[in-house]
């Protein structure tokens, strides 16, 4: 099956430092990848899809200056949380469409980022 | 707009068989999925159902029936390494996916 990566999958850091956070598809080429959030026992929360070549659509609510999202290549996007702050403290996951011949346009997570912030 | 709804949490035998159900609302679908999601991980994808009926998958079965706007995930022959939360999700028109809150199922021995 399809394997996204992310990196680092945990990172601590203090209040109003920037944090990057990279997801890579590993064996399949993504032309769209989403970036969700999850706190403690909610569900996802998507933030934005992003487009490989194009800027990212944020979901309402989530401020884009504050995550930066950079989709530069087919296997690579990066989120950027500028100017953490304690509430900025959740599970960030990544998920990549695989549309492969004959695929279902299923969505493959990488294994999530926990980030605090002090 | 869309809608969700799935139950809770959920305590199953281990050995036993359990169904998860998931009801919808949509003006778009193009299909429906189910994760599964243990503590402190990132969801895995277990099945995709877009025509009416049952896919099988191993001890997994998903159902779907569209006009009724349900769908059911059937855990068979339950162990241990099930106790997980299952996440049903929404495929909309804009092939976006519209998340379920996730059912906790518990594995007693």
């Amino acid at each position: 099956g399809a394997v996204v990566s992310q990196h680092p999958s945990w990172v601590i850091c203090k209040s109003g430092t920037s944090v990057k956070i990279e997801c890579r598809s590993l064996d399949f080429q993504a032309t769209t990848m989403f970036w969700y959030r999850q706190f403690p026992k909610q569900s996802l929360m998507l933030m934005a899809t992003s487009n490989e070549g194009s800027k990212a659509t944020y979901e309402q609510g989530v401020e884009k200056d504050k995550f930066l999202i950079n989709h530069a290549s087919l296997t690579l996007s990066t989120l950027t949380v500028t100017s953490a702050h304690p509430e900025d403290s959740s599970f960030y996951i990544c998920s990549a469409r695989d549309l492969g011949a004959g695929e279902v346009e299923t969505q493959y997570f990488g294994p999530g980022t926990r980030l605090l912030v002090l | 707009g869309q809608n969700i709804d799935q139950p809770t949490e959920m305590t199953a035998t281990e050995g036993a068989i359990v169904q998860i159900n998931c009801t919808y609302q949509t003006s778009g679908f193009n299909g429906l999925f189910w994760y599964q999601q243990h503590a402190g991980e990132a969801p895995t994808f277990l099945s995709y159902n877009v025509l009416d009926g049952l896919e099988e998958k191993g001890r997994f079965s998903s159902f779907l029936s569209r006009s009724k706007g349900y769908s059911y995930l059937l855990l068979k022959e339950l162990q241990m390494k099930d106790s997980a939360s299952y996440l049903c999700a929404l495929m909309d028109s804009n092939y976006q996916l519209i998340w379920g809150a996730g059912t906790k199922l518990i594995i007693k021995p």
